[in-house]
């Protein structure tokens, strides 16, 4: 079975820009996450989507957001980006506790 | 809310050499804990995990047992490998949505 795919690998973006990172989980898996990690630091979390409605937020800014389509697949949104925005975004799968990770995405922001 | 705190590293070690990293946690309820690793250039991959006090986690020569009295899950292997050269990463996740809390990670260099 494949993994957790995330697209694309690697982003340059500037300042002010938007982008959209897209994540397709292991076949059967209902529950995506999306985490950020910023350079030295553990994963911080952003959202979880569970059947496509949003079932858990961290503490990041409204120009964060995420959706979930019917096929389980996920989008996560940023807008107006930020130096600080600068990490690698993780998208995680899961059943029920046990999250599977996919590879990443790179942001850098100039 | 949850929080998890791990020796800070790095960590450098011969090989054949025994590895310890410290996890503590807290939490307000009761829940399930894990180690990732993160090899260079790569994402996240679950390491093992214990799901209530006393169990012990297991896999590729690596433990780690939940304590409840001392909220720990210290991560150790007998003898390390230039291989496990890594960053590993001590999670919790709760019971209600399953969101991971990591700690801040610990990189680990094994020397051949």
């Amino acid at each position: 079975d494949a993994g957790v795919t995330q697209s694309p690998t690697h982003l340059i973006k500037t300042r002010g820009q938007h982008v959209t990172l897209r994540c397709s989980p292991i076949s059967g898996h209902k529950s995506v996450s999306w985490y950020q990690q910023v350079l030295g630091q553990g994963p911080q979390f952003i959202f979880q989507y569970y059947e496509k409605e949003e079932r858990g937020r961290g503490n990041f800014p409204d120009r964060f957001s995420a959706r979930q389509f019917p096929n389980y697949s996920s989008e996560l949104n940023v807008n107006a980006l930020l130096l600080g925005d600068s990490a690698l975004y993780l998208c995680a799968s899961s059943l029920k506790d046990e999250q599977f990770f996919g590879p990443g995405t790179r942001l850098t922001v100039l | 809310g949850d929080s998890v705190t791990q020796m800070e590293g790095p960590v450098t070690l011969s090989e054949e050499a025994f590895l310890t990293i410290n996890c503590t946690y807290t939490a307000t309820g009761y829940p399930s804990l894990f180690w990732y690793v993160q090899y260079p250039g790569e994402g996240l991959q679950l390491l093992l995990k214990a799901t209530k006090a006393d169990d012990k986690g297991s896999n590729k020569g690596f433990e780690a047992t939940y304590r409840k009295e001392t909220t720990s899950f210290h991560l150790e292997k007998g003898s390390v490998q230039v291989s496990d050269s890594a960053v590993y990463f001590c999670a919790l996740s709760d019971r209600i949505d399953y969101k991971l809390s990591f700690g801040a990670g610990t990189t680990v260099t094994v020397r051949a």
